[in-house]
């Protein structure tokens, strides 16, 4: 296991609520990055933080947003769900910085929203 | 528009074959090229590669990267159920997954 951890394991809301998926990152790595997961698709990059700061995007709309904390967990907020954002959200955690780096993964979040 | 292809996108071996999956890739900025094992959920860090023409091993799993060609290989040999996963293959910056490779290894 990789010490990352994501709550909660499975949802099911309706079009148009708001959810909150919640990350814990492995304990020194102070870069938390969001994906969504289609199925049968790679995971597709939300966004990056890196302490605290968003430091990269992906092609999702503003609807998708996120926070980090002191401690380097993160959130993931959706609001206006659509049925198009049912997938596995996942959230991977890594060292920052300028070299390359491995991130490593969650369990995910399956989201169902109908 | 920055871009990983992989193939193929599915596989069917049996135990004790050898595959080859490849990766090509189209990134700004290139740094690194990783290599992932999904089983179920969460992705696990097979390789992270940087260096064109050495080969990172691991077990009877092993990749090379070529940055000239832009792109990288992931063999495993005398395959195993045990592998059947799907195999990411993801750009450094930005951070590009391809659609993976399905391996289905059958007894």
């Amino acid at each position: 296991e990789t010490g990352v951890t994501q709550s909660p394991t499975h949802l099911i809301k309706t079009r148009g609520q708001q959810v909150t998926l919640r990350c814990s990152s492995q304990s020194g790595h102070n870069t938390v990055s969001w994906y969504q997961q289609a199925l049968g698709q790679g995971p597709q990059f939300i966004f990056q933080y890196y302490r605290e700061e968003e430091n990269g995007r992906g092609n999702f709309p503003p609807r998708f947003s996120g926070l980090q904390f002191p401690n380097y967990s993160s959130e993931l907020n959706v609001n206006a769900l659509e049925l198009d954002d049912s997938a596995l959200y996942l959230c991977a955690s890594s060292l920052g910085g300028a070299s390359p780096y491995e991130q490593y993964f969650g369990p995910g979040t399956r989201l169902t929203v109908t | 528009e920055d871009k990983v292809v992989q193939s193929p996108l599915s596989l069917v071996v049996h135990e004790g074959d050898t595959v080859t999956l490849n990766c090509s890739y189209e990134v700004t900025n290139f740094r690194s090229l990783l290599w992932y094992k999904q089983e179920k959920k969460a992705p696990t860090f097979l390789f992270m590669l940087t260096s064109s023409g050495i080969e990172k091993k691991s077990g009877r799993l092993s990749s090379i990267l070529d940055k000239k060609e832009l792109f990288s290989i992931l063999n495993i040999t005398a395959t195993q159920t045990g592998d059947s996963a799907i195999y990411l293959c993801r750009g450094n910056t930005p951070l590009v997954f391809g659609k993976g490779t399905r391996l289905s290894v059958i007894a």
